[in-house]
């Protein structure tokens, strides 16, 4: 999966449950990323990490929240504040720096498709 | 805030002839510009990237062309086959330690036949 491996690839959500979705990269990217991409739209930003143990709201955070513990790991919890968590997610990580090989380009996870039931 | 805007949302082409997609961006201190496809139910994969040095960058059949005035750039795909139907997303980023690229809406493109 180029380095950076998402799971489970398909989760179900019953009303009113928390879920995690794994997003591990062994890439040594600095910075990592959670979008959400909806039917027939763009990737929206959720939750992002330049650091260890620090993270930064994207443009739609409210319902979700991240870890960042461990350089190779970034979880996403969707809480049950998130009311309308059917999506396509797509973690994404990149080397800021440029060392690791083009500067700023995503690599993207295969994504985890969660459905509400 | 930063916004990209992408036009058109669908694109429908015969096979042989070219493809144009066009985005435009808000956030001035951009500068690095990255495209992306994605298959049905893949990931998306970058295809070409420009920066802002840069006004044109060609890849075999796929170009991208960047204007800083006019804060626009556009994807050119030459001699279109039957596996460029894909959705494609342009985007933009400041390309500093703040990385965070902002993606545009994204625009459905299908070959016809």
């Amino acid at each position: 999966d180029g380095g950076i491996t998402q799971s489970p690839k398909y989760l179900f959500r019953k009303e009113g449950q928390n879920v995690t979705l794994s997003c591990e990269q062994n890439l040594n990217h600095d910075a990592m990323y959670w979008y959400r991409q909806d039917p027939g739209q763009g990737l929206r930003l959720i939750y992002y990490s330049q650091i260890v143990n620090d993270f930064q709201k994207g443009d739609i955070a409210e319902g979700y929240s991240v870890s960042r513990e461990k350089k190779e790991s970034f979880p996403l919890t969707v809480t049950s504040a998130q009311k309308n968590p059917t999506a396509f997610y797509l973690c994404a990580s990149t080397d800021p720096s440029g060392r690791q090989g083009p500067l700023y380009g995503y690599t993207f996870g295969s994504g985890t498709r969660l459905t509400v039931v | 805030g930063e916004n990209v805007e992408q036009h058109p949302s669908t694109l429908s082409v015969q096979e042989g002839d070219s493809a144009v997609i066009k985005c435009t961006y808000s956030d001035s201190a951009s500068n690095y510009f990255p495209w992306y496809k994605q298959e049905l139910g893949k990931r998306p994969q970058l295809i070409i990237d420009i920066r802002s040095n840069v006004g044109e960058k060609k890849d075999q059949r796929i170009a991208v062309t960047l204007n800083k005035t006019a804060k626009h750039f556009s994807l050119h795909i030459t001699e279109t086959q039957p596996e460029d139907s894909a959705v494609y997303f342009c985007a933009a980023s400041r390309g500093s330690s703040a990385s965070k690229i902002i993606f545009g809406s994204g625009t459905r493109l299908s070959i016809r036949p």
